[in-house]
């Protein structure tokens, strides 16, 4: 069966420093990989997503960007963080133009 | 706006009643998705409904689609405490490739 994991689980940084965060998925190949933000109490941005390897699709022109070095992987970065970037975010996969399958979340919190 | 809207922001209910959640939108769709994200936590797929079906089932949930008014509705019969969290819509077009999130509904459900 399919696992998508995200870590780490919760992040404080202050504004100013690098993120990465980090997306890999298990039993599967050649995922659709996505990055949403989730503002608290509200629905999900879409900010990245990606059809293979090295393919990158921005949505949001801000202050983060996306990497995918390899098939299941999806990485999420920031040179330097802003208090705005702060949120919930959430990677997800989907084996093509079907449903998606959330990982367990990232809480940024930038100080 | 592309992405869809839901009605209402919040229901409270007692446990065995029914919840009933509505989402419309504005543009064309191949399908329509309703998710589940319990507090703090990554979203869970419950449905998928296409363009061309009416009515689905699965267990409790039952979602209608009305593609003439542009509008969905998911129902919970029988809630349970545990069916407390929000709920989202997300709509799904072939045009862009993208599932775009609906602003969600809280549901809370009283034991």
């Amino acid at each position: 069966s399919q696992t998508i994991h995200q870590w780490p689980a919760t992040l404080v940084q202050p504004v100013g420093s690098p993120l990465s965060l980090e997306c890999t998925v298990e039993g599967t190949s050649n995922p659709n990989l996505y990055w949403y933000r989730q503002a608290a109490g509200r629905g999900l941005q879409l900010l990245f997503y990606s059809v293979g390897i090295g393919q990158i699709s921005s949505e949001v022109p801000q202050n983060l960007s996306a990497s995918r070095p390899q098939d299941r992987q999806f990485i999420l970065s920031s040179k330097k963080l802003l208090l705005s970037d702060s949120g919930f975010y959430l990677c997800a996969w989907s084996p093509g133009l079907k449903e998606q399958f959330f990982g367990p979340g990232t809480r940024l919190t930038v100080l | 706006s592309q992405q869809g809207e839901e009605d209402p922001q919040a229901l409270s209910i007692q446990e065995g009643e029914n919840a009933t959640m509505n989402c419309s939108y504005k543009t064309s769709i191949n399908n329509l998705q309703w998710y589940r994200q319990n507090s703090g936590r990554g979203l869970v797929h419950l449905i998928l409904i296409r363009s061309n079906e009416r009515e689905k089932h699965s267990g409790r949930l039952r979602v209608t689609l009305d593609t003439s008014k542009k509008s969905s509705s998911l129902l919970i019969t029988a809630s349970r405490a545990a069916d407390t969290a929000s709920y989202f819509c997300a709509l799904f077009s072939s045009n862009t490739g993208k599932l775009i999130f609906g602003q969600g509904t809280t549901l809370q459900v009283k034991p």
